[in-house]
């Protein structure tokens, strides 16, 4: 049971735009940046978002990451068939830990 | 190019110990946070432990607290994680990963560059 709640699965057509979401508690979400990755299979993850809104150099403006209250979310525009993946919600947590969503397998239809 | 690599991993007894080790190359080591993520096969990712910029904190998920010890050699461009009292449940693929920004302080969960994974597999 993970400390921050994704759904399990997502799904869209080819330019559609998705959301995932991530629901935290005011000791995590509520109080602290939230980072997202993408994993493709067999690899190491990929950040897409970090501080809650910010891209990385190099990552497409159709992730956009954003927060309010306990909840984030990513959403990815513009939906292509290599964005078929697992992504990850991050957030940092006041029991002085790291902690992550179960993951969310995103299906491109 | 930034480059991290790990090693150490394996297959070892249950209550025994293992040292992870993370070599870094193509960036200033001494200037960035540090951490261990590890996941089990076909599982999520989990937050193991964190190193701020100049080894002065030392952060440690709930699961591995005061079993494991991270640290670091920034004359070796070096990050370890040393794993005592190992439990069938620390089976998992562990991963190396930067700090995005420089002069972290082991908390800011923005990794931008991993290592490949170093399995390890605590069975009797």
């Amino acid at each position: 049971q993970s400390v921050l709640t994704q759904p399990p699965s997502a799904s869209g057509t080819p330019g559609q735009r998705v959301t995932i979401s991530c629901s935290g508690s005011s000791s995590n979400i509520g109080v602290n940046y939230v980072y997202w990755y993408q994993q493709l299979p067999g690899t190491a993850p990929k950040l897409l978002i970090y501080r809650n809104n910010q891209r990385p150099s190099g990552v497409p403006d159709r992730f956009s990451g954003s927060k309010s209250g306990t909840s984030a979310s990513l959403a990815i525009s513009g939906l292509r068939s290599e964005d078929e993946a697992d992504y990850y919600c991050a957030a940092w947590d006041d029991s002085l830990s790291g902690v992550f969503g179960g993951g969310t397998k995103l299906t491109v239809l | 190019e930034v480059q991290l690599v790990e090693s150490g991993g394996g297959l070892v007894q249950p209550g025994r110990s293992l040292r992870l080790s993370c070599a870094a190359s193509g960036f200033a080591f001494d200037d960035y946070a540090m951490h261990w993520v590890r996941q089990t096969p076909g599982k999520g990712l989990e937050w193991v432990s964190g190193i701020s910029w100049n080894g002065g904190t030392t952060l440690y998920a709930v699961s591995v607290r005061g079993r494991f010890t991270i640290s670091r050699d920034d004359a070796k461009n070096s990050l370890y994680l040393q794993m005592n009292g190992l439990r069938a449940e620390d089976t998992a693929l562990y991963y190396c990963a930067k700090d995005i920004l420089s002069g972290g302080g082991g908390s800011d969960l923005s990794f931008d560059y991993w290592g490949q994974g170093v399995l390890v597999t605590v069975s009797s």
